[in-house]
């Protein structure tokens, strides 16, 4: 069946630094994977997509990594600052009738230390 | 300007009870989501309108009941509430095609003791 799993938990960097979240899945048949961040006490904000077909794609900050080979999904931010401490999801996007279906991973926290 | 509200946002009543969450969204779309946040930060989908049709509804027991009154607005009741229900509810909109950006409400959070 459908599974998007992180690999870590906790993440722990130092501001400056840049970090980087994996996310394993198990089902390739999505048109999209996607990034989102929740800080706390709020709603997830989405983050960044890519399509299945790409393997890079690149964002303010941050560049997700697509490895279909391996089925490996990757968030890399640059200069991370405390503003990034948050979890983050990778989640399988799928295209329904009506609307896009997300499916998310658990979640990564990351923590950023000065 | 708030983009995806909801109300309340705590919620906190005895189990048997029957409750509701409000959603409303600002910004125009046709499709409105409902997730259910476990303890451990699971999120996972409930239901998906799209202009005021039911499009996505996963296995949710038949104690949940959304409802789409306009576009702007899908709301949550829940039946009977159990232990298992407590949980953060997020109210999500998004537009139906092209973009993986669904915006999301502030949650709530329901204690069911």
């Amino acid at each position: 069946g459908e599974s998007v799993g992180l690999h870590l938990p906790t993440l722990s960097v130092q501001e400056g630094d840049n970090s980087i979240i994996n996310c394993a899945y198990s089902n390739s048949a999505s048109d999209y994977f996607i990034w989102y961040k929740q800080e706390s006490g709020k709603g997830p904000q989405f983050i960044i997509d890519i399509r299945s077909n790409m393997d890079k794609r690149q964002g303010q900050r941050v560049t997700v990594l697509l490895n279909k080979t391996v089925k490996h999904l990757s968030l890399q931010i640059a200069a991370t600052q405390p503003g990034d401490s948050a979890v983050y999801f990778c989640a399988e996007g799928l295209l329904t009738g009506g609307g896009n279906k997300l499916t998310f991973g658990t979640g990564t926290q990351l923590k950023v230390e000065l | 300007d708030t983009a995806v509200s909801q109300t309340p946002k705590y919620l906190v009543t005895q189990m048997g009870n029957d409750k509701s969450i409000k959603c409303e969204q600002n910004l125009g779309h046709d499709t409105m989501y409902w997730y259910k946040q476990d303890s451990k930060k699971f999120l996972k989908i409930m239901f998906s309108y799209n202009n005021k049709e039911l499009i996505i509804n996963e296995t949710v027991p038949n104690r949940f009941s959304p409802k789409s009154p306009d576009k702007a607005h899908l709301n949550l009741h829940i039946n009977s509430l159990e232990l298992g229900d407590s949980a953060v509810y997020f109210c999500a909109s998004s537009q139906p095609w092209g973009s993986w950006t669904q915006y999301f409400g502030p949650g709530t959070r329901l204690t069911v003791l």
